[in-house]
């Protein structure tokens, strides 16, 4: 089975353009979540979604980061504009209702000049 | 609100020493424990879990024992190897939120030979 899937999975782009990060969960996984992973705040929940709704956007840092779920088997994390700040390892993982575990991609690293 | 504390890192062991990373949460009602592994350049994945008191979880020669008592969830193993070298994430889950899972900020270990 084809586990989560990231791309890109390294993303090197000048302060001030748009970045789309992109995500196809397991097949049937009901669950989607975004996370961001950096040195210094650690593993940040940023969005999650259940059926392609949006559930809870609370970590979601500031309205230049928006994130899309148009159907099952993919969403979207926008940053735009981005800024130097944003670099991290983002990561998208996905989960069935009532099971817990979570199923991890390989992550995009991203590095905003 | 839910929460997880580990140990701060990072944990420096020699070869077949014997490992425990201390893991303690705060959560109402009865949340699932995880732990959770993340090797050099990969996404996390599932090491063990337990979903109620007093269950032991158990993978690849690493225990955890929910303890609710003292709302503690330690990683053990016994013989680590160079290979168990990575960052070890305790984690629960708040089963009135849509399988969303609480992580702890990680450990960080590293087996020398």
């Amino acid at each position: 089975d084809a586990g989560v899937i990231q791309s890109p999975r390294h993303e090197v782009t000048e302060m001030g353009q748009e970045v789309t990060l992109r995500c196809k969960p397991i097949s049937g996984h009901d669950y989607l979540f975004w996370y961001r992973q950096t040195m210094m705040r650690g593993l940040e929940l940023l969005i999650y979604f259940n059926n392609n709704v949006p559930i809870d956007d609370s970590g979601m840092p500031e309205d230049r980061f928006s994130a899309k779920m148009p159907n099952a088997s993919f969403s979207t994390l926008k940053i735009q504009p981005s800024e130097p700040r944003d670099s991290a390892v983002y990561f998208c993982a996905s989960s069935l209702v009532g099971q817990e575990t979570q199923y991890f991609g390989p992550g995009t690293r991203l590095l905003v000049l | 609100g839910n929460s997880v504390t580990q140990m701060e890192g990072p944990v420096t062991l020699s070869e077949e020493a014997f490992l425990t990373i201390n893991c303690t949460y705060t959560a109402t009602g009865y949340p699932s424990l995880f732990w959770y592994v993340q090797y050099p350049g990969e996404g996390l994945q599932l090491l063990l879990k337990a979903t109620k008191a007093d269950d032991k979880g158990s993978n690849k020669g690493f225990e955890a024992t929910y303890r609710k008592e003292t709302t503690s969830f330690h990683l053990e193993k016994g013989s680590v190897q160079v290979s168990d070298s990575a960052v070890y994430f305790c984690a629960l889950s708040d089963k009135t939120s849509y399988d969303k899972v609480i992580f702890g900020p990680g450990t960080s270990l590293s087996v020398i030979p």
